[in-house]
Order: structure tokens, then C-alpha cells, then sequence
């Protein structure tokens, strides 16, 4: 099956700064990889995804990376905003709709 | 359009008691998914259905755990008998269709067991 591991576990950052999340996954076989965002209490939002034939794709402050070769990517957030703050899965989809999480990490953005 | 509705939000039961969860999916999304998400963890799959057919239930513990989806709609999650540590969140997902990857999250029912 397919092992995906998330870092840090937590982050603070200054608001304005940006954040980096890192996720790598083990079976190359996976092929879309989604980033949910939850806040308390609330539900798994996706807020980007990409695809193994994609290196790259932004929205807004947001943006994902992916390096099929290192099996990693990366979730971006740039001008961080105290809205972010919430924990943050990765994902990888893999062996039709086979989807393994993250373990999260914990955002805190300071005013 | 509605969202995937899930109930109860919360429930406190205690052990060997059973419990019940319900599960809406979006409208027209075939693709249903049953999750399980202890505290500062990611979502576990328990359960994948396409239709009323359980595809992938690998990862659901048959000794005590079943589901159905017997219109191909709404679901059905049960417990029986509840342990302590099946204290966790419970979430259902939905996709529209079998190669559409995107999933959509209910808000979850929380459970906890005395």
C-alpha cells in the first residue's frame, strides 16, 4: 500500500511570512494528490490539488509542487494570513481512488 | 448545492452499547467513502462504495463494524458493540464518479465512548 508522510507536525509563522508543508509518498504508482484544509471542528476542505503530470500549479496565495522523481510535494502559502491557521492534510491517491492521508500539520499563523 | 450531510454531530454512548451514523452524499455522486479520523491524525479509510456495492472494505473491522448503502444513496454506519477506543470522528465523503479523485467531506460525527 502507500505510505504518505507529512512535516512539521506543527508550524507557527508571522503573518505575512510564508509556509511550507512537505509530504512524501512511497508508491509511484500514486497519481493525484489532493491538500485539505480543516479548521476545528469542521470538515476536510480541498483547497489545491495536482497531478502526476504536472510539476507545479498555483491559486491565489496557494501553490503545489511536485517531484515525481523524489516522490514529494509541497503545499505553499504565501502572505500568510490568521485565516490559515487550521491543520493541513496531504494526500496521494493511488491504485484507483486508493487514497492515503497525511498525518497533518498543525498551522498557526501570528498576528 | 447541499453538501453532504452527516448525523448525529455528536453522540456519547458507553461501552458495549451499539451506535449508529448517517451518512447523505452530495446529489448524483455515486461514489461514497466512510472515514475515521482520530484526534490530531489524517482520515483513515474505512469503506468505499460505488453504488450500493462496497469496492473496498478492506480496512473496515467486520467483527464489529458494518455499513450499507442499500439504495445507492444514503449510508449507514454501525457499531457493535462500541469499544473505548472507537472514540474518534467519523466522516463520510462523496465523489461523483468512480475517476473523479475530488472528495467531498461531511462535517463529521463525534464520537465518544465511556
Amino acid at each position: 500500500g502507500e505510505n504518505v508522510e507529512q512535516h512539521p507536525s506543527t508550524l507557527s509563522v508571522q503573518e505575512g511570512d510564508s509556509a511550507v508543508i512537505k509530504c512524501t509518498y512511497s508508491d509511484s504508482a500514486s497519481n493525484y494528490f489532493p491538500w485539505y484544509k480543516q479548521e476545528l471542528g469542521k470538515r476536510p476542505q480541498l483547497i489545491i490539488d495536482i497531478r502526476s503530470n504536472v510539476g507545479e500549479k498555483k491559486d491565489q496565495r496557494i501553490a503545489v509542487t511536485l517531484n515525481k522523481t523524489a516522490k514529494h510535494f509541497s503545499l505553499h502559502i504565501t502572505e500568510t494570513q490568521p485565516e490559515d491557521s487550521a491543520v493541513y492534510f496531504c494526500a496521494a491517491v493511488w491504485s484507483y481512488q486508493k487514497v492515503t492521508f497525511g498525518t497533518g500539520t498543525k498551522l498557526q499563523v501570528i498576528p | 448545492e447541499a453538501g453532504v450531510v452527516q448525523s448525529p454531530r455528536y453522540k456519547i454512548i458507553e461501552k458495549k452499547q451499539p451506535v449508529a451514523f448517517w451518512c447523505n452524499p452530495i446529489s448524483g455522486h455515486n461514489t461514497l467513502y466512510w472515514y475515521l479520523q482520530n484526534l490530531g491524525q489524517g482520515p483513515e479509510l474505512l469503506i468505499r462504495y460505488e453504488n450500493e456495492e462496497a469496492v473496498d472494505d478492506s480496512q473496515l473491522p467486520k467483527d464489529r463494524f458494518s455499513a450499507e448503502r442499500l439504495k445507492g444513496v444514503d449510508s449507514t454506519l454501525k457499531i457493535q458493540p462500541a469499544e473505548l477506543g472507537d472514540s474518534a470522528v467519523y466522516l463520510c465523503a462523496s465523489s461523483p464518479r468512480p475517476d473523479q479523485e475530488t472528495q467531498y467531506f461531511g462535517p463529521g460525527t463525534r464520537l465518544l465512548v465511556l
